[in-house]
């Protein structure tokens, strides 16, 4: 059964780099078939999507919220099977659950797997 | 960007209605909508796939509809452990939005 984890500081301050970390088992973060991405959510804002990596080539492919303005990245470490989360220059509004999470190539795309999530404070 | 408006925001049923959401896209996505439910300090779990495909194990009181621009959610015969909130997602694009959440509540 595939599981997510994500871990990383709970409180960040503001102007830094949260930076978050998900350790799949399971699978592998090598796989074609699927997008890893990150997802946060508030109870202000719901849901929101953050970002996805797509593992193809030397390189992969990434596809970020236009909303977070060049601040996020998503990268991939097949030799540890995890992907992480880093997002600049953070403010009180970054304030979120953070999840990890799996989505299909096939099928639509839906999010099949996703992490417990961890709450990040932005916070002086 | 694609906007998705997801009605009612909260939503009061008893066990064993029948009870129905809506989702509206900005644009035609054609069947690239994705059903979620969330409970209490749970992540959301898939239900629906491509408007109306149920996900393995999701039981056959879910149902799902639409393409284009318009969609719904039908639970059948609403059983304790349905109450929770629903959340449809398009997938038909980047950024990847989300509903604002329908809360399902026991009457």
């Amino acid at each position: 059964q595939l599981q997510l984890q994500e871990s990383g500081p709970g409180l960040v301050k503001p102007s830094e780099t949260l930076s978050l970390t998900c350790t799949v088992s399971g699978g592998s973060v090598s796989s074609n078939s699927f997008y890893w991405g990150w997802i946060r959510q508030t109870s202000g804002r719901g849901l929101e999507w953050i970002g996805d990596y797509y593992p193809s080539g030397q390189s992969g492919r990434t596809y970020y919220n236009p909303s977070l303005k060049g601040r996020v990245t998503i990268s991939i470490d097949t030799s540890k099977n995890q992907f992480s989360l880093k997002l600049t220059s953070v403010t009180a509004s970054d304030t979120a659950v953070y999840y990890c999470a799996r989505r299909r190539l096939i099928d639509y795309g839906g999010i099949d797997f996703w992490g417990q999530g961890t709450l990040v404070t932005v916070s002086s | 960007d694609i906007q998705v408006t997801q009605s009612p925001s909260s939503l009061s049923a008893s066990v064993g209605d029948r009870v129905t959401i809506t989702c509206r896209a900005s644009q035609n996505i054609a069947k690239y909508l994705i059903w979620y439910q969330q409970k209490p300090g749970k992540a959301p779990d898939l239900l629906i796939y491509g408007a109306s495909s149920l996900h393995t194990g999701v039981p056959s009181r879910f149902s799902g509809s639409g393409s284009g621009t318009d969609f719904t959610l039908t639970i059948s015969n609403l059983q304790p452990e349905d109450f929770a909130t629903y959340y449809c997602q398009q997938s038909h694009s980047s950024p990847r939005s989300f509903g604002q959440g329908t809360k399902l509540e026991l009457k």
